[in-house]
Protein backbone atom coordinates (compact mmCIF):
# COMPACT_ATOMS: atom_id res chain seq x y z
CA UNK A 1 0.00 0.00 0.00
CA UNK A 2 1.71 3.15 -1.00
CA UNK A 3 1.79 5.71 1.29
CA UNK A 4 1.28 9.97 0.75
CA UNK A 5 2.68 10.76 -3.16
CA UNK A 6 3.47 14.32 -3.85
CA UNK A 7 5.09 15.98 -6.42
CA UNK A 8 6.73 17.35 -7.18
CA UNK A 9 9.17 17.19 -4.88
CA UNK A 10 11.50 20.41 -5.66
CA UNK A 11 9.63 22.71 -7.52
CA UNK A 12 11.37 26.50 -8.94
CA UNK A 13 9.39 29.53 -9.57
CA UNK A 14 9.99 32.84 -10.27
CA UNK A 15 7.78 35.42 -8.63
CA UNK A 16 4.74 36.26 -10.45
CA UNK A 17 4.62 32.62 -11.92
CA UNK A 18 2.30 30.06 -10.83
CA UNK A 19 2.41 27.29 -8.49
CA UNK A 20 1.00 23.62 -8.47
CA UNK A 21 1.57 21.20 -5.80
CA UNK A 22 0.08 17.58 -6.07
CA UNK A 23 -0.77 15.50 -3.52
CA UNK A 24 -2.40 12.02 -3.64
CA UNK A 25 -3.38 10.09 -0.35
CA UNK A 26 -3.31 7.10 0.43
CA UNK A 27 -5.26 4.17 -0.75
CA UNK A 28 -8.84 4.60 0.60
CA UNK A 29 -8.17 8.09 2.23
CA UNK A 30 -10.38 10.26 1.64
CA UNK A 31 -9.01 13.61 3.91
CA UNK A 32 -6.73 15.33 2.90
CA UNK A 33 -4.73 18.34 4.26
CA UNK A 34 -2.13 20.83 3.48
CA UNK A 35 0.27 22.29 5.95
CA UNK A 36 3.19 24.80 4.89
CA UNK A 37 6.66 24.92 6.89
CA UNK A 38 8.43 28.14 6.28
CA UNK A 39 12.24 28.11 6.92
CA UNK A 40 12.85 27.12 10.87
CA UNK A 41 9.44 27.44 11.19
CA UNK A 42 7.08 24.39 12.59
CA UNK A 43 4.52 23.15 10.39
CA UNK A 44 1.27 24.96 9.85
CA UNK A 45 -2.09 23.83 9.01
CA UNK A 46 -3.68 25.52 5.43
CA UNK A 47 -6.55 23.63 4.16
CA UNK A 48 -8.74 20.36 5.29
CA UNK A 49 -10.71 18.61 2.53
CA UNK A 50 -12.77 15.78 1.33
CA UNK A 51 -13.66 14.63 -2.14
CA UNK A 52 -15.15 17.68 -3.70
CA UNK A 53 -15.45 19.92 -0.46
CA UNK A 54 -13.36 22.00 1.56
CA UNK A 55 -14.39 21.41 5.15
CA UNK A 56 -11.54 24.03 6.85
CA UNK A 57 -9.75 26.57 4.78
CA UNK A 58 -8.63 28.55 8.11
CA UNK A 59 -5.24 28.39 7.60
CA UNK A 60 -4.68 29.42 3.88
CA UNK A 61 -3.73 33.24 2.55
CA UNK A 62 -6.90 35.10 1.91
CA UNK A 63 -5.22 35.86 -2.06
CA UNK A 64 -3.60 33.68 -4.21
CA UNK A 65 -3.48 30.22 -2.42
CA UNK A 66 -6.59 27.64 -3.46
CA UNK A 67 -7.13 24.27 -3.10
CA UNK A 68 -9.33 21.33 -4.57
CA UNK A 69 -9.90 17.80 -4.23
CA UNK A 70 -11.86 16.52 -7.40
CA UNK A 71 -13.72 13.39 -7.41
CA UNK A 72 -10.75 11.45 -9.37
CA UNK A 73 -6.90 12.38 -9.14
CA UNK A 74 -5.00 14.18 -7.13
CA UNK A 75 -5.38 16.86 -4.54
CA UNK A 76 -3.95 20.09 -6.04
CA UNK A 77 -2.58 23.43 -4.20
CA UNK A 78 -2.32 26.24 -6.46
CA UNK A 79 -0.80 29.44 -5.68
CA UNK A 80 -0.95 32.31 -7.77
CA UNK A 81 1.39 34.91 -8.57
CA UNK A 82 4.48 33.57 -6.30
CA UNK A 83 6.36 35.82 -4.15
CA UNK A 84 9.51 35.37 -2.64
CA UNK A 85 8.13 34.98 0.83
CA UNK A 86 6.27 31.35 -0.72
CA UNK A 87 9.09 29.94 -0.85
CA UNK A 88 8.59 26.83 2.06
CA UNK A 89 7.74 22.90 1.98
CA UNK A 90 4.55 22.41 1.73
CA UNK A 91 3.26 18.81 2.88
CA UNK A 92 0.38 17.04 2.43
CA UNK A 93 -1.34 14.56 4.85
CA UNK A 94 -4.18 12.28 4.85
CA UNK A 95 -6.28 10.15 7.13
CA UNK A 96 -9.20 7.71 6.49
CA UNK A 97 -11.55 9.41 8.17
CA UNK A 98 -10.98 12.77 10.56
CA UNK A 99 -11.09 13.93 13.96
CA UNK A 100 -10.76 12.28 17.07
CA UNK A 101 -6.99 10.38 17.60
CA UNK A 102 -7.29 9.60 14.22
CA UNK A 103 -3.54 9.13 12.64
CA UNK A 104 -2.34 11.57 9.51
CA UNK A 105 -0.18 9.89 7.14
CA UNK A 106 2.36 12.99 5.93
CA UNK A 107 3.35 12.88 2.38
CA UNK A 108 7.55 13.32 1.68
CA UNK A 109 6.58 17.06 0.78
CA UNK A 110 6.90 19.51 -1.88
CA UNK A 111 9.83 21.92 -1.53
CA UNK A 112 8.86 25.62 -3.29
CA UNK A 113 11.46 27.64 -4.43
CA UNK A 114 10.60 31.45 -5.60
CA UNK A 115 13.24 32.89 -7.33
CA UNK B 1 -3.70 31.61 21.94
CA UNK B 2 -3.04 27.89 21.40
CA UNK B 3 0.29 27.23 21.66
CA UNK B 4 2.75 24.17 21.68
CA UNK B 5 6.67 24.74 22.94
CA UNK B 6 9.12 22.67 23.04
CA UNK B 7 12.31 22.30 24.55
CA UNK B 8 14.86 22.03 24.50
CA UNK B 9 15.59 23.41 20.79
CA UNK B 10 18.17 21.37 20.11
CA UNK B 11 20.23 18.63 21.75
CA UNK B 12 23.59 16.57 21.54
CA UNK B 13 23.96 13.26 22.91
CA UNK B 14 26.39 9.95 22.05
CA UNK B 15 24.70 6.84 20.86
CA UNK B 16 23.14 4.51 23.25
CA UNK B 17 22.74 7.05 25.83
CA UNK B 18 18.59 7.87 26.77
CA UNK B 19 17.38 11.52 26.48
CA UNK B 20 13.99 13.27 26.94
CA UNK B 21 12.38 15.59 25.34
CA UNK B 22 9.71 18.00 26.34
CA UNK B 23 6.52 19.80 25.51
CA UNK B 24 3.87 22.14 27.11
CA UNK B 25 0.97 23.41 25.22
CA UNK B 26 -1.76 25.48 25.87
CA UNK B 27 -3.97 24.45 23.22
CA UNK B 28 -7.93 24.20 25.70
CA UNK B 29 -10.15 22.34 25.49
CA UNK B 30 -7.74 19.21 24.32
CA UNK B 31 -8.39 16.19 22.21
CA UNK B 32 -5.17 14.56 21.50
CA UNK B 33 -1.29 14.67 21.67
CA UNK B 34 1.27 13.64 18.87
CA UNK B 35 4.67 12.92 18.82
CA UNK B 36 6.37 12.83 15.52
CA UNK B 37 9.81 12.06 13.97
CA UNK B 38 11.09 14.28 11.20
CA UNK B 39 14.19 13.35 9.28
CA UNK B 40 15.75 15.98 7.01
CA UNK B 41 13.95 16.34 3.90
CA UNK B 42 11.58 14.18 4.78
CA UNK B 43 7.68 14.54 6.45
CA UNK B 44 6.59 14.13 9.30
CA UNK B 45 5.84 9.81 11.01
CA UNK B 46 3.91 9.43 13.84
CA UNK B 47 5.31 7.91 16.82
CA UNK B 48 2.81 7.67 19.09
CA UNK B 49 -1.01 9.33 19.79
CA UNK B 50 -2.47 9.67 23.23
CA UNK B 51 -5.71 10.91 24.21
CA UNK B 52 -6.70 13.09 27.62
CA UNK B 53 -7.11 9.89 29.72
CA UNK B 54 -3.69 8.38 28.61
CA UNK B 55 -0.51 9.08 30.83
CA UNK B 56 1.78 7.26 28.70
CA UNK B 57 2.50 5.08 25.55
CA UNK B 58 5.25 3.54 24.16
CA UNK B 59 6.55 2.67 20.81
CA UNK B 60 9.73 0.61 20.95
CA UNK B 61 12.35 2.41 22.05
CA UNK B 62 10.12 5.96 22.53
CA UNK B 63 7.93 6.45 25.89
CA UNK B 64 5.58 9.26 25.84
CA UNK B 65 4.25 10.37 28.95
CA UNK B 66 1.42 12.79 29.70
CA UNK B 67 0.19 15.35 32.06
CA UNK B 68 -3.21 16.97 30.87
CA UNK B 69 -3.53 19.06 34.43
CA UNK B 70 -0.33 20.61 33.71
CA UNK B 71 -0.46 20.70 30.15
CA UNK B 72 2.53 18.71 29.73
CA UNK B 73 4.16 15.69 27.81
CA UNK B 74 7.92 14.29 27.27
CA UNK B 75 9.26 11.79 24.81
CA UNK B 76 11.45 9.65 26.65
CA UNK B 77 14.33 8.09 23.77
CA UNK B 78 16.17 5.14 25.61
CA UNK B 79 19.64 3.63 24.34
CA UNK B 80 19.66 6.10 21.30
CA UNK B 81 20.91 5.32 17.85
CA UNK B 82 22.43 7.48 14.94
CA UNK B 83 19.30 6.89 13.35
CA UNK B 84 17.60 8.65 15.79
CA UNK B 85 18.86 12.38 14.70
CA UNK B 86 16.02 14.09 13.57
CA UNK B 87 13.68 17.06 14.76
CA UNK B 88 10.80 15.51 17.31
CA UNK B 89 7.74 17.53 16.98
CA UNK B 90 5.28 17.72 19.30
CA UNK B 91 1.82 18.07 17.58
CA UNK B 92 -1.70 19.25 19.31
CA UNK B 93 -5.11 18.60 18.79
CA UNK B 94 -8.07 20.48 20.62
CA UNK B 95 -11.76 19.56 20.51
CA UNK B 96 -12.33 23.15 19.22
CA UNK B 97 -10.74 22.28 16.13
CA UNK B 98 -14.80 21.02 15.34
CA UNK B 99 -13.32 17.58 14.70
CA UNK B 100 -11.40 18.67 11.44
CA UNK B 101 -8.43 16.80 12.93
CA UNK B 102 -6.76 20.20 12.32
CA UNK B 103 -3.28 19.64 13.88
CA UNK B 104 -1.38 22.86 16.08
CA UNK B 105 2.56 22.04 15.88
CA UNK B 106 5.72 22.75 18.10
CA UNK B 107 8.73 24.47 16.51
CA UNK B 108 10.26 20.47 17.39
CA UNK B 109 13.50 19.69 19.24
CA UNK B 110 16.37 18.82 16.70
CA UNK B 111 18.06 15.55 18.39
CA UNK B 112 21.65 15.12 17.17
CA UNK B 113 23.55 11.46 18.06
CA UNK B 114 27.05 11.30 17.49
CA UNK B 115 29.17 7.80 17.43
Amino acid sequence: NAGVMQNPRHLVRRRGQEARLRCSPMKGHSHVYWYRQLPEEGLKFMVYLQKENIIDESGMPKERFSAEFPKEGPSILRIQQVVRGDSAAYFCASSLTSGGALEQFFGPGTRLTVL
Amino acid sequence: KNQVEQSPQSLIILEEKNCTLQCNYTVSPFSNLRWYKQDTGRGPVSLTIMTFSENTKSNGRYTATLDADTKQSSLHITASQLSDSASYICVVSGLSSGNTGKLIFGQGTTLQVKP
